[in-house]
């Protein structure tokens, strides 16, 4: 099985910060790799698919990149609507796997 | 845009059964393959179930031999039938739909509540 990793598991961030979350496979996984966001008690939420692809409707200001086995998030400029739990997920094979998630609170 | 929303999710006895069921507003696209997952409460995101397009199935090793995927296309609904429940499948079920040729998931439904306890 692919295990994912991420870091920090939590961080502290203000209004307008640029924000960065990294995500490692424990193998390649080419650009299979997908992020998420969840806020409390709500489903989650397709950001970016590919590394680098946005979903549909996602703003501009959230960023994938990375192929291999390293992988970044970046959220260009931390609005009130953006803190919540990411994760990232790798759909190379089954079983799926996702990430411990990352935790952005103020 | 897929609309998703789940049914089915109760509180039931360990050793129990339960089938959930994710009606779709389509099955429609590129891509028509369905799964399921799981988030315990306060932990983080599992995937438990696939079945993809022709009908092969896929699971995690957690639920394999007691859970089982299936889909009425038809009645544009997905299905998770889960037996010998225990204590640690106490979660939230969400169907996902997945997109493109290379299965990442897009969307997601609003999640339904599985309790095991006695």
């Amino acid at each position: 099985d692919i295990q994912m990793t991420q870091s920090p598991s939590s961080l502290s961030a203000s209004i307008g910060d640029r924000v960065t979350i990294t995500c490692r496979a424990s193998q390649d996984i080419r650009t299979y790799l997908a992020w998420f966001q969840q806020k409390p008690g709500k489903a989650p939420k397709s950001l970016i698919y590919g590394a680098s692809n946005l979903q549909s409707g996602v703003p501009s200001k959230f960023s994938g990149s990375g192929s291999g086995t390293n992988f970044t998030l970046t959220i260009s400029s931390l609005q009130p609507e953006d803190f919540a739990t990411y994760y990232c997920q790798q759909y190379k094979s089954f079983p799926l796997t996702f990430g411990p998630g990352t935790k952005v609170d103020i | 845009e897929v609309q998703l929303a789940e049914s089915g999710g109760d509180v039931i006895q360990p050793g129990g059964s339960l089938r959930l069921a994710c009606a779709a507003s389509a099955f429609t696209g590129s891509n028509n393959d369905m799964s399921w997952v799981r988030q315990a409460p306060g932990k983080g995101l599992e995937w438990v179930s696939v079945i993809v397009d022709g009908g092969r199935t896929y699971y995690a090793d957690s639920v394999k031999g007691r859970f089982t995927i299936s889909r009425d296309n038809s009645k544009n609904t997905l299905y998770l039938q889960m037996n010998s429940l225990r204590a640690e499948d106490t979660a939230v079920y969400y169907c996902v739909s997945r997109g493109g040729i290379s299965g990442y998931f897009n969307y997601w439904g609003q999640g339904t509540l599985v309790t095991v306890s006695s």
